[in-house]
């Protein structure tokens, strides 16, 4: 089993819906947990950092469940430009290796 | 701000050559990462520094080394390259939470 693992998609989404996906992990010792944007395979850029109380910014919205191991992102009222790899990484505190998903591809349509 | 740099931004290499993929960094990170990215696959861990002086290997470290004499450079070594190493590779550094990434070096092994 893959240490963190997300559904690729895609994730076809009209313009203006809302679009919600998870991220499995295996690791009960998870400290820290991101979500980060990737266009057409540039660099990574961190979209947000994901909270025990969950957390909001903007449209967005980062959940995490520690009894599951998952986390999730929420995307509403979705643009054109919310087209992306949504990528999910954990960090655990011992080592410090920050772990990737596969990525979840999200493609927004007009 | 330079924040991490990467050289060079891509390369043909030929099969049975070395190689060494530079990354700097000016954010006085102490962790630092190598990462290589292929379609289907996502991120994968190759190397990476906790700090000054160590390493540790990744996911995927066969074939490729890494050194890291300072805080600042974490150069990735390929000894004697082969197909596979074909791949887009991304150094990034981090703050001990989030992880900032370089543009990343396109490599094909020919």
């Amino acid at each position: 089993r893959k240490e963190v693992e997300q559904d690729p998609g895609p994730f076809n989404v009209p313009e203006g819906a809302t679009v919600a996906f998870n991220c499995t992990y295996s690791n009960s010792a998870s400290q820290s947990f991101f979500w980060y944007r990737q266009d057409c395979r540039k660099e990574p850029k961190l979209l947000m950092s994901v909270y025990s109380s969950g957390n909001e910014d903007g449209r967005f919205t980062a959940q995490l469940n520690r009894a599951s191991q998952y986390i999730s992102l929420l995307i509403r009222d979705s643009k054109l430009s919310d087209s992306a790899t949504y990528l999910c990484v954990v960090n655990l505190a011992a080592g410090n290796k920050l772990t990737f998903g596969g990525g979840t591809r999200v493609l927004v349509k007009p | 701000t330079a924040g991490i740099t990467q050289a060079p931004t891509s390369q043909i290499l030929a099969a049975g050559r070395s190689m060494t993929l530079r990354c700097t960094q000016d954010m006085r990170h102490n962790a630092m990462y190598w990462y290589r990215q292929d379609l289907g696959l996502g991120l994968r861990l190759i190397h990476y520094s906790n700090t000054a002086g160590t390493t540790g290997k990744g996911e995927v470290p066969d074939g490729y080394s890494v050194s890291r004499a300072n805080t600042d450079d974490f150069p990735l070594t390929l000894a004697s390259a082969v197909p596979s190493q074909t791949s887009v590779y991304f150094c990034a550094s981090s703050d001990g939470l989030r992880a900032f990434f370089g543009q990343g070096t396109r490599l094909t092994v020919v």
